[in-house]
């Protein structure tokens, strides 16, 4: 089973739009992580962010956010006035302490902003 | 300071031969992983060391496949026999130890089988 879900594929948006990246995960363990990365088309995987489960609270950093709502096992990721930039590969994981911190990734959200 | 360090950033090799790859991770951190990630697809894990001896192997697809790190530090993942299916891109990972730390790729080494 698919640990980390990222349902969309491929994503265009024009410059300055804001877009939301979604990422759903699986879980039984009580404490995990989660990470978001970008990799453009360098190859490069760029760490964004990590949170653990024990912190909810949302996340603002420039023009990026984060919504972590445990709810939903949801951890989604928005980009506001979206630049030519951001067009890279963007990837959700979830690490379980439980397995060695091993790193699930989903299978990555194309995002190409369009000048 | 430096990042993980990934050698060769290439590797074309025809099937049935022998590949070595190797991964040098940040300095001080004791904790390496190595991924492979097929096009279009997210990483998926192979192995996981602490220190010099693996931690986690599960992610290894059949024995043809092994990894070192000897001192703790350098990484080499070996693969032999290889078939078409293994090309992809191979990442590798660094972190500091600890369970809450967060995992430092490299560039990736690509390897084509033909």
């Amino acid at each position: 089973a698919q640990k980390v879900t990222q349902a969309q594929t491929e994503i265009s948006v024009v410059e300055k739009e804001d877009v939301t990246l979604d990422c759903v995960y699986e879980t039984r363990d009580t404490t995990y992580y989660l990470f978001w990365y970008k990799q453009p088309p360098s190859g490069e995987l760029v760490f964004l962010i990590r949170r653990n489960s024990f912190d909810e609270q949302n996340e603002i950093s420039g023009r990026y956010s984060w919504n972590f709502q445990k709810s939903t096992s949801s951890f989604n990721f928005t980009i506001t006035a979206s630049q030519v930039v951001d067009s890279a590969v963007y990837f959700c994981a979830l690490s379980e302490t439980n397995t060695g911190n091993q790193f699930y990734f989903g299978t990555g959200t194309s995002l190409t902003v369009i000048p | 300071g430096a990042g993980v360090s990934q050698t060769p950033s290439n590797k074309v090799t025809e099937k049935g031969k022998y590949v070595e790859l190797r991964c040098d991770p940040i300095s001080g951190h004791t904790a390496l992983y190595w991924y492979r990630q097929s096009l279009g697809q997210g990483p998926e894990f192979l192995i996981y060391f602490q220190g010099t001896g693996a931690a986690d192997d599960s992610g290894l697809p059949n024995d043809r496949f092994f990894a070192v790190r000897p001192e703790g530090s350098v990484s080499t993942l070996k693969i032999q026999r290889t078939e078409r299916g293994d090309s992809a891109v191979y990442l590798c990972a660094s972190k500091q130890g600890a369970e809450t730390d967060t995992q430092y790729f490299g560039p990736g080494t690509r390897l084509t089988v033909l």
